[in-house]
């Protein structure tokens, strides 16, 4: 993922309408993806995560697409609520361990 | 709250002070992660251990800093001779350690401050 510091992409979502949040992913060997939700002052939350021989993956108001040949993930949040005004990271694993992080997405949620 | 937790909060600090942080993970997560992050951006990787060996150090990880976890449960990151450069958000996860899908769980992390 590309960082972009300080001014993140910014959506802005009428409360009651689906979201689609996207992220481009670098490393075609990554084999595991997760979304992370992220508020203000607080640290990363598990949402959803898919492997890499799944291109579909739901939850619970939530749906994880992955599209290997062009290497993007997207996050569709359904029926979006004032809670979920947040900001949002996609991070991959290759070999080994660690996670990298995308540059975040934020959503606001418009009453 | 069986979730990782993360002490202290907040730290200020001035420029050349040690600093400490302690992380203690889910109680039956064998893997914890370090990582830090910068206003606007996502976390990047520090460093992590399986059990009490530490496996994996990221280059940013400058000889300033030390992470030990030496029973295998909790863990602790040193920062020595603090820089403004290191005023960053500390966070600690941790994992089970299952092949593949070996989801990080997050701490609400340590703000630093270096003045």
């Amino acid at each position: 993922g590309e960082s972009v510091g300080l001014h993140l992409p910014t959506l802005s979502v009428q409360e009651g309408d689906n979201s689609i949040i996207n992220c481009a992913y670098s490393n075609s060997a990554s084999d595991y993806f997760i979304w992370y939700k992220q508020e203000s002052g607080k640290g990363p939350q598990f949402i959803i995560d898919i492997r890499s021989n799944m291109d579909k993956r739901q939850g619970q108001r939530v749906t994880v697409l992955l599209n290997k040949t062009v290497k993007h993930l997207s996050l569709q949040i359904a029926a979006t609520q004032p809670g979920d005004s947040a900001v949002y990271f996609c991070a991959e694993k290759a070999a080994g361990n660690k996670l990298t992080f995308g540059g975040g997405t934020r959503v606001l949620v418009k009453p | 709250d069986t979730g990782v937790s993360q002490d202290p909060r907040h730290k200020i600090t001035k420029r050349g002070q040690n600093v400490t942080f302690r992380c203690d993970p889910i109680s039956e997560h064998n893997r914890l992660y370090w990582y830090r992050q910068t206003l606007g951006q996502g976390p990047e990787f520090l460093t992590y251990f399986q059990n009490e060996a530490q496996l994996e150090k990221s280059r940013l990880l400058s000889d300033r800093f030390s992470a030990e976890r030496p029973k295998g449960s909790f863990s602790t990151l040193e920062i020595q001779r603090t820089e403004q450069g290191d005023s960053a958000m500390y966070l600690c996860a941790s994992s089970l350690g299952v092949p593949i899908t070996d989801t990080q769980y997050f701490g609400p992390g340590t703000r630093l401050t270096v003045l």
